[in-house]
């Protein structure tokens, strides 16, 4: 099993281009969540799927981050365009039944 | 719909002495419980959880966490602490129906001293 994989772990952009990034979950699991951890904020849930359908968006930002899950294997976060306030670290986390597993992050720096 | 308080931003404490680090809950279903460590520049890893039976839950590496429903808590404590145990620990709650949305506390920057 290797675990939720999150893909680039760093990620360094200029204000105003586009950001994806990416996630694969655990085989099995049915349940994926994009989290956002800043300093000020802490750790924030922006969206989360069940079964690769979005179930609540609520902690979305703005119309600017967009998520999708085309199949049950992986997903993409989009920040378009991205400004400096979007510096954080993303995580994805799959789950099945109680159990979470979060991947590695993505450290997303815009200058 | 749920949320967790940390009490304490920040706990120094010296090597081999006791430490509680402190998670109050707010749900009106009823929850599963979590605390996460992480170190720096690292993911998130599951410390323990309480999801039904024993109120007490312990961790491979000596933490232990009690669920007390009447105080909504779930206290993460270690009798003896280690260097290596300097990390952000968080505390984490989800409703126990389907629904599945784990929320996080603001986390306890844990500071173990020589």
């Amino acid at each position: 099993d290797a675990g939720v994989i999150q893909s680039p772990r760093h990620e360094v952009t200029e204000m105003g281009q586009e950001v994806t990034l990416r996630c694969k979950p655990i085989s099995g699991h049915d349940y994926l969540f994009w989290y956002r951890q800043t300093m000020m904020r802490g750790l924030e849930l922006l969206i989360y799927f069940n079964n690769n359908v979005p179930i609540d968006d609520s902690g979305m930002p703005e119309d600017r981050f967009s998520a999708k899950m085309p199949n049950a294997s992986f997903s993409t976060l989009k920040i378009q365009p991205s400004e400096p306030r979007d510096s954080a670290v993303y995580f994805c986390a799959s789950r099945k039944r109680d159990g979470y597993t979060f991947g590695s992050g993505t450290r997303l720096t815009v200058v | 719909a749920q949320s967790v308080t940390q009490l304490d931003s920040q706990v120094p404490v010296f090597e081999e002495a006791p430490v509680e680090l402190r998670c109050n809950y707010s749900s009106s279903v009823s929850v599963y419980l979590f605390w996460y460590v992480q170190y720096p520049n690292q993911g998130l890893q599951l410390l323990l959880k309480y999801l039904s039976g024993s109120t007490l839950v312990e961790s491979i590496n000596g933490f232990e966490a009690e669920f007390n429903k009447s105080q909504t808590s779930f206290h993460l404590r270690k009798p003896s602490v280690h260097i290596s145990d300097t990390a952000e620990y968080f505390c984490a709650v989800s409703d126990s129906s389907n629904t599945g949305k784990l929320i996080f506390g603001q986390g306890t920057t844990l500071q173990v001293k020589p």
